[in-house]
């Protein structure tokens, strides 16, 4: 049984372009979460998506951070119009519909230059 | 306002001394409790958790943490460490009703010299 699994692992980015990172949920799972790690800080909550759904975007920024979970595929964090303050490691996590426990991913880590 | 606070940043031990990492939270309502460690270059992974019920639990690879509601408190513990557990650990709640939704403390790096 495959983790969750996130790619890309490393993603740099000139300012103002935009930037996708992927998240493919444990099989089961139906629940992503995804977590920003700035550096020498914990985990921030992001965003609670269900397939095709948002739960709860209450830790997304309001402006250029957007997410799905399509119906098929992956879900999708998008940052537009990247800025050096985006730089950050981003983690997401899945959780199956009646689990106890988040499974985290290995993160895509962000450059912005 | 919701907070996690882990107590110590840094810690350095030798093989075989005791650990202890401090938590403390402070959040509205029922929470689930829980303890991640992230060894170098991998991804985070669940060490223990507490939901309801005993409130010392047992973990994976020797560790523990004991809940205490009065202090809001969840402490991790380890009788006797290893240079493996080398690691950055992290204390973490959630409601109870939204597993996934955690809100994490700092961390604390671990460094357990032979």
């Amino acid at each position: 049984n495959a983790g969750v699994m996130q790619n890309p692992r490393h993603l740099v980015r000139r300012r103002g372009q935009e930037a996708r990172l992927r998240c493919s949920p444990m099989k089961g799972h139906s629940h992503v979460y995804w977590y920003r790690q700035l550096p020498e800080e914990g985990l921030k909550f992001m965003v609670y998506l269900q397939k095709e759904n948002i739960i709860d975007e209450s830790g997304m920024p309001k402006e250029r951070f957007s997410a799905e979970f399509p119906k098929e595929g992956p879900s999708i964090l998008r940052i537009q119009q990247v800025v050096r303050g985006d730089s950050a490691a981003y983690f997401c996590a899945s959780s199956p519909p009646d689990g106890a426990e988040a499974f985290f991913g290995q993160g895509t880590r962000l450059t912005v230059v | 306002a919701q907070s996690v606070s882990q107590h110590n940043h840094h810690v350095i031990l030798s093989e075989a001394a005791s650990l202890e990492l401090g938590c403390n939270y402070s959040y509205g309502g029922t929470v689930n409790l829980f303890w991640y460690v992230q060894y170098p270059g991998q991804h985070l992974q669940l060490l223990l958790k507490y939901f309801s019920g005993d409130p010392l639990v047992k973990g994976i690879k020797g560790f523990e943490a004991e809940f205490i509601k009065s202090k809001f408190s969840f402490n991790l513990r380890k009788p006797s460490v290893q240079w493996s557990d080398t690691a950055e650990y992290f204390c973490a709640v959630s409601p109870t009703d939204s597993w996934g939704k955690l809100q994490f403390g700092a961390g604390t790096q671990v460094v357990v010299t032979p």
